[in-house]
């Protein structure tokens, strides 16, 4: 079984729809991120947390939101989709080395 | 600011070495990472070297590291055709929250 799950993989959804995108972990870690992926931009940090009472922003926040439910469960939320948030977005998860394992992506399009 | 640079594209024929560069601006860096992104793939971690080491080798890769002209390559020897996918320099910010800065990515390309 994969370490760190995403759902769903793909979803086409419509401009002012409100999406959760979810991810899981098994790999006990306390750190758990959400980047995007555009192309020739790299990934880039959208929210962070380092426990379950710990949210932060990263580079990219407006427009996203994000809940800590449980150290395994990290989810993002998009309230208001745009067509400017179509893109892959990772959640990852990472020890006190800072070296983080990545989920298998979630591929959104915003019509 | 914080900034990782790599060139987008390299194209190499199997069995040569293929070698990949990438700079960044955080001279306090702590780590300087490596990943893999195979096609509809999260990015896996290749390898990481820390700031006080020049070298680092693991097998077919080779990892250099410049702390001076901030400058950071990944060297794979007898490129395969699984070898073929993007790879991402990453360096971990000192500042703040020590966050992981990535670059854009180089796809690397294998040809027969």
């Amino acid at each position: 079984d994969a370490d760190v799950t995403q759902t769903p993989r793909n979803r086409i959804t419509k401009t002012g729809k409100r999406i959760m995108l979810e991810c899981s972990q098994t790999k006990g870690h306390d750190r758990m991120y959400w980047y995007r992926q555009d192309p020739g931009l790299g990934l880039r940090l959208i929210y962070y947390s380092f426990d379950v009472k710990d949210i932060n922003k990263g580079e990219i926040s407006d427009g996203y939101s994000v809940s800590r439910q449980a150290q395994a469960k990290f989810s993002l939320s998009l309230e208001s989709a745009i067509p400017n948030q179509t893109a892959l977005y990772f959640c990852a998860t990472g020890t006190g080395t800072d070296e983080q394992f990545f989920g298998p992506g979630t591929r959104l399009t915003v019509l | 600011g914080e900034d990782v640079e790599q060139s987008l594209f390299l194209s190499v024929r199997e069995g040569d070495s293929s070698v990949i560069n990438c700079t960044y601006t955080d001279s306090s860096s702590t780590y300087l990472y490596w990943y893999k992104q195979e096609p509809g793939a999260g990015l896996q971690l290749l390898t990481y070297i820390f700031s006080n080491m020049d070298m680092k080798q693991d097998q077919r890769l080779t990892v250099l590291l410049n702390k001076k002209d901030k400058h950071l390559s990944l060297r794979i020897a007898d490129t395969q055709t699984g070898d073929s996918a993007i790879y991402f320099c990453a360096e971990k910010f000192s500042g703040g929250y020590n966050k992981l800065i990535f670059g854009a990515g180089t796809r690397l390309a294998v040809h027969p």
